[in-house]
């Protein structure tokens, strides 16, 4: 399979915990993208890169949110002290930088915090 | 006022028909706009792209652009009940960054009814 893969698909932590997400893209795509969505609303922008430079964040994306993209391939998203208001699909999207808005995203990690 | 805007739905379609979506955007600047699918439980999924006044086909899809009324629809010929998900309206813009260029609206929910 060739597609965006994020892992994990599920993750039920308690309120404060710290929560780890990883998304590896399409291995030919050098931008990739963090997206957030909740029930009934458009996935809204967090962060992206393109190889390994984080080149913008969005307002939404508090202090205890932390993305990587250590060697311009998979990435991680972080969440410390996990707030219920945290509790989302969190999507990774990659794409070529000449079809910026053209996006290919993974299936998701489901976040639910008690 | 969002950026992007879209009726939320429930459209209802009976199967055979031809279903239209509706989305208005809100920043003159805005440069290319895109119709993604997405099905419950699922990420969602490029089907359309547009980037000049007009329409383009493809398939069963047509993308129609109004840059003057900032306005754009998709309309899906000869419904099927496969049809059935979330329509998803997104606009982008160069802003420097890049991603948060891309911007989403809430999406509308379309029932096809066999």
């Amino acid at each position: 399979d060739t597609g965006v893969s994020q892992d994990p698909r599920h993750k039920i932590t308690k309120r404060g915990q710290n929560v780890t997400f990883r998304c590896d893209p399409i291995s030919e795509h050098n931008r990739l993208y963090w997206y957030r969505q909740t029930l009934g609303q458009g996935p809204e922008f967090l962060t992206y890169f393109q190889n390994e430079a984080q080149l913008e964040k969005s307002r939404l994306l508090s202090d205890r949110f932390s993305a990587e993209r250590p060697k311009g391939s998979f990435s991680t998203l972080e969440i410390q002290r996990t707030e219920q208001g945290d509790s989302a699909m969190y999507l990774c999207a990659s794409s070529l930088i000449k079809n910026t808005g053209e996006l290919f995203f993974g299936e998701g990690s489901r976040l639910t915090v008690l | 006022q969002k950026e992007v805007e879209q009726n939320s739905g429930p459209l209802s379609v009976p199967e055979g028909a031809i279903a239209s979506l509706n989305c208005t955007y809100s920043d003159r600047v805005s440069q290319s706009f895109f119709w993604y699918r997405q099905y419950s439980g699922k990420s969602p999924e490029l089907i359309m792209s547009i980037y000049s006044n007009g329409d383009k086909e493809d398939g069963r899809f047509t993308a129609q652009l109004n840059k003057a009324s900032q306005y754009v629809s998709l309309l899906i010929r000869d419904s099927q009940p496969s049809d059935s998900a979330t329509y998803l309206c997104a606009a982008f813009k160069f802003s420097g960054g890049g991603a948060d260029g891309l911007t989403f609206g809430k999406g509308t929910h379309l029932i096809i009814q066999p």
